[in-house]
């Protein structure tokens, strides 16, 4: 079946810090891969996503994901985060190949950033 | 973008009662309809399932009598917790997309439901 493992429950990073979630897939097939990002009060909104083609995404507020088949990865990427990113992050795989649109969460990561 | 707004925010109940939880579009209409359960530091659980004219589809292990979802119509879907205990006391998601497949799905807010 399919599932999601992200690593790092919680991360602290220093403002300005380069900053790398990382976000393990098993799926057999090509995944649709998603980064969500939950904050506070607000619905969570999508950062990016993969579903074929380049395998580095871009995405918004400066967040960017690479596909890595062999090592079934989709690890998320900042390279100077600020103060405003400190938010739940949660990846997230298409539960099967078909058309149901339903998702496959992780347990999310928690990213505190220290001023 | 696209909002979806969830009411109430925050219920306290009482156990044996029953609770209905809101989901509407704001600003467009949504053909799938998706509820999900998320517990403290925990992921988010998918419940069910709703397409457009369609009952809705519930995951393994959601009891489709406790929680009683009504695709309303294009732009509201509703969840009502029937006969709540303490263990459902949880955070309720919904999410709409536009289209059917892996169309970027719109969050809610969320519910924060207590039962006493």
């Amino acid at each position: 079946a399919q599932s999601v493992t992200q690593p790092d429950i919680h991360i602290t990073v220093s403002e300005g810090a380069s900053l790398e979630l990382r976000c393990n897939y098993s799926y057999g097939a090509t995944p649709y891969l998603f980064w969500y990002v939950q904050s506070p009060g607000q619905g969570l909104q999508l950062l990016l996503k993969y579903f074929s083609g380049d395998t580095l995404v871009q995405g918004i507020k400066g967040f960017e994901a690479e596909f890595k088949r062999s090592q079934s990865s989709f690890n998320l990427r900042k390279p100077s985060v600020h103060w405003s990113d400190a938010a739940e992050y949660f990846c997230a795989v298409g539960a099967d190949s078909g058309n149901t649109g339903k998702l496959i969460f992780g347990q999310g990561t928690t990213l505190q950033v220290k001023p | 973008g696209a909002v979806v707004s969830q009411h109430p925010s925050r219920v306290i109940c009482k156990s044996g009662t029953s609770v209905k939880i809101e989901c509407r579009s704001l600003d467009f209409q949504a053909t799938t309809m998706f509820w999900y359960r998320q517990f403290p530091k925990k992921s988010l659980m998918l419940m069910a399932t709703s397409n457009e004219g369609s009952k809705a589809t519930y995951e393994q292990g959601v009891e489709k009598d406790k929680f009683l979802i009504n695709h309303a119509s294009l732009t509201l879907s509703t969840l009502t917790v029937t006969s709540a205990h303490p263990e459902d006391s949880s955070f309720y998601i919904c999410s709409m997309t536009t289209g059917r497949g892996y169309n970027e799905q719109f969050f809610g807010p969320g519910t924060r439901l207590t039962v006493l």
